[in-house]
């Protein structure tokens, strides 16, 4: 398996611009983890999926921010508007909650908001 | 819900010694305990993990020790090396109900190994 992916890697937006993230889980894996990282708040869980349907969203900062998965192999965060303190590293990661709660992160996306 | 806190925030060791990092946490249902390793610019990756039913698990240079009464859990690294550099996570579970859970990580360590 590929691993999880996420796309874009880097995106460099407006503010004022809608930004869509992607995420593709492992294949097989039941849930799927929205994370961001800043050096102020560290690793912050956003949403999370249990097979496609949203569990928790309590980490959501704002109206702004929505996320969705509209099959098992994929998942879009999407931020519309966005604004300058949405720059930060957003990582996906998926498990399978039978195995144990181990996450595998993908490769992450490099948001950048001027 | 789960509060994880973690320390030290940094950490600097000569290369050779030995580096620990202890995290703590709340919820005394947690029964899983991870770490993840994060160089930088990179994604954070699964290192070790433990489980409650056992007090300590070693994977070669590493190893992780549990303490549940006191609610606390360690990072050991021996004989370190430059590529150990990195920041370091802990995290625990929290359940919300239904069998759903999520990962709370700590602020994180980061390890400076210096040759």
């Amino acid at each position: 398996d590929a691993g999880v992916i996420q796309s874009p890697r880097h995106e460099v937006t407006e503010m004022g611009q809608e930004v869509t993230l992607r995420c593709k889980p492992i294949s097989g894996h039941d849930y799927l983890f929205w994370y961001r990282q800043t050096m102020m708040r560290g690793l912050e869980l956003l949403i999370y999926f249990n097979n496609n349907v949203p569990i928790d969203d309590s980490g959501m900062p704002e109206d702004r921010f929505s996320a969705k998965m509209p099959n098992a192999s994929f998942s879009t965060l999407k931020i519309q508007p966005s604004e300058p303190r949405d720059s930060a590293v957003y990582f996906c990661a998926s498990s399978l909650g039978a195995s144990g709660n181990i996450q595998y992160f993908g490769a992450g996306t490099r948001l950048s908001v001027l | 819900g789960e509060n994880v806190e973690q320390h030290p925030s940094t950490l600097s060791v000569q290369e050779g010694d030995s580096a620990v990092i202890k995290c703590t946490y709340s919820d005394s249902a947690s029964n899983y305990f991870p770490w993840y390793k994060q160089e930088l610019g990179k994604r954070p990756q699964l290192i070790i993990d433990i489980r409650s039913n056992v007090g300590e698990k070693k994977d070669q240079r590493i190893a992780v020790t549990l303490n549940k009464t006191a609610k606390h859990f360690s990072l050991h690294i021996t004989e370190t090396q430059p590529e150990d550099s990195a920041v370091y996570f802990c995290a625990a579970p929290s359940y919300s109900g239904a069998g759903s859970y999520q990962l709370t990580f700590g602020k994180g360590t980061k390890l400076s190994v210096i040759p």
